[in-house]
């Protein structure tokens, strides 16, 4: 299987900032990698696909990155509602492996 | 509008099996390009891909739990369902399944989710 790692697990950020968050496959996995946002108790949402397309109603201060094994998410101005957990996949092989996630924080 | 809801037992016991039912709409699984897959979360843990199924009825399962998944759909239904046998208490988890459909060259994403369902097993 193709190991999905993320960095950081965890970030404390204010409204207005930028983060970064960070994802290298064990392989090379082309493209093929999406971002996942999960608020708590709720079912991960669909943010980026194909490592930089920004998925139907996702807000453009959400862009991808990256090709190969190395792959950026980036959110240019923290809003309130963005804290919470963002999540990489990669779909390149089956099976299709999650990131282990990183936990946006309210600083 | 796509949506798919997650059924099925709350609470089970180890060695006992499990199936989820997902029924959608907004889609039909007889579409070029079309398929349904399942994945699990447990507790505070990443999410966890299972197996999916697509519009011409090939199927891929996760190689770690090949031997106790089975994937099936019934497309006049709209429905996809998913059995897991041999339960124990490490399979407790969120369970949901998702609209993947075909990008470029193949590749399926999770475009949408169910809203899940928790599945405890326990004696």
């Amino acid at each position: 299987d193709i190991q999905m790692t993320q960095s950081p697990s965890s970030v404390s950020a204010s409204v207005g900032d930028r983060v970064t968050i960070t994802c290298r496959a064990s392989q090379d996995i082309n493209i093929w990698l999406a971002w996942y946002q999960q608020k708590p108790g709720r079912a991960p949402k669909l943010l980026i696909y194909t490592a930089s397309n920004l998925h139907s109603g996702v807000p453009s201060r959400f862009s991808g990155s990256g090709s190969g094994t190395d792959f950026t998410l980036t959110i240019s101005s923290l809003q309130p509602e963005d804290f919470a957990t963002y999540y990489c996949q990669q779909a390149s092989t089956f099976p299709q492996t999650f990131g282990q996630g990183t936990i946006l924080e309210i600083k | 509008q796509v949506t798919l809801k997650e059924s099925g037992p709350t609470l089970v016991k180890p060695t006992q099996t499990l199936t989820l039912t997902c029924t959608f709409s907004g889609f039909s699984l007889s579409t070029n390009g079309v398929g349904v897959g399942w994945i699990r979360q447990p507790p505070g843990k990443a999410p966890e891909w299972l197996a999916l199924i697509f519009w011409d009825n090939d199927k891929r399962y996760s190689p770690s739990l090949r031997s106790r998944l089975t994937i099936t759909k019934d497309t006049s239904r709209n429905q996809v369902v998913l059995i897991v046998t041999n339960m124990d208490p490490v399979d407790t988890a969120t369970y949901y399944c998702g609209y993947q459909g075909r990008r470029v060259r193949g590749v399926y994403f999770v475009d949408y989710w169910g809203q899940g369902t928790l599945v405890t097993v326990s004696s």
